[in-house]
């Protein structure tokens, strides 16, 4: 299958400042990158859906000013938490959709990102 | 809205032992069906998938789920399970999409446990 990185895998912060963790398709073009966020012990949930050249569809209750996305180019979207605090500790994966000789895609995911707010 | 249960939280088999995971979905369309599998730390990977065609879906590592739309179910099975089977499982249902990504929802998780 497709393979997807993110970096940096985890990541230690202050409160107050802010985190990019980047998302890369590692051998395909994605259009379309996603990202979750994990809780532990709980399911993922869609934050938002970035789409190469244009502006990044936040799901409801996802704060966009606070959780910038940024996806310039074929290969590579980022997720940046801003002003960062405890409350946004959590495991953040971003996906990306490949077609694979169908007319429907399928997500392939990162390993995703560990953020700790201190 | 389409939404995704997965009823049991923790499930423990016994290595060689055969698994069913259960998935029930919530959709008003045509679902496009997913199980994903994720160790603890790590990201998710596909196990398998269904959006048309067979209802009985073969995946990766041994695993199989069928469609069945009178049950709104796609249930994981595998016949004999590995101690490396241990991990939590995903079922997500999506909007079937034709030439677009499909957005995703994510079931609860079911977390499997092995007992040696």
């Amino acid at each position: 299958g497709a393979v997807v990185s993110q970096h940096p895998s985890r990541v230690i912060c202050k409160s107050g400042t802010s985190v990019k963790i980047e998302c890369r398709s590692l051998d395909f073009q994605a259009t379309t990158m996603f990202w979750y966020r994990q809780f532990p012990k709980q399911s993922l949930m869609l934050m938002a859906t970035s789409n190469e050249g244009s502006k990044a569809t936040y799901e409801q209750g996802v704060e966009k000013d606070k959780f910038l996305i940024n996806h310039a180019s074929l290969t590579l979207s980022t997720l940046t938490v801003t002003s960062a605090h405890p409350e946004d500790s959590s495991f953040y994966i971003c996906s990306a959709s490949v077609w694979e000789g169908t007319s429907v895609d399928t997500q392939y995911f990162g390993p995703g990102t560990r953020l700790t707010v201190l | 809205a389409q939404s995704v249960t997965q009823p049991d939280i923790h499930i423990t088999v016994s290595e060689g032992a055969s698994l069913e995971l259960r998935c029930n979905y919530s959709y008003g369309a045509t679902p496009y069906l997913f199980w994903y599998v994720q160790s603890p730390g790590q990201g998710l990977q596909l196990l398998l998938k269904y959006f048309s065609g067979d209802t009985l879906v073969q995946g990766i590592k041994g695993f199989e789920a069928e469609f069945k739309r009178s049950q709104s179910s796609f249930n994981l099975r595998k016949p004999s399970v590995h101690w490396s089977d241990a991990a939590e499982y995903f079922c997500a249902v999506g909007a079937l999409k034709y030439s677009s990504a499909s957005k995703i929802i994510f079931g609860s998780g079911t977390r499997l446990s092995i007992r040696p």
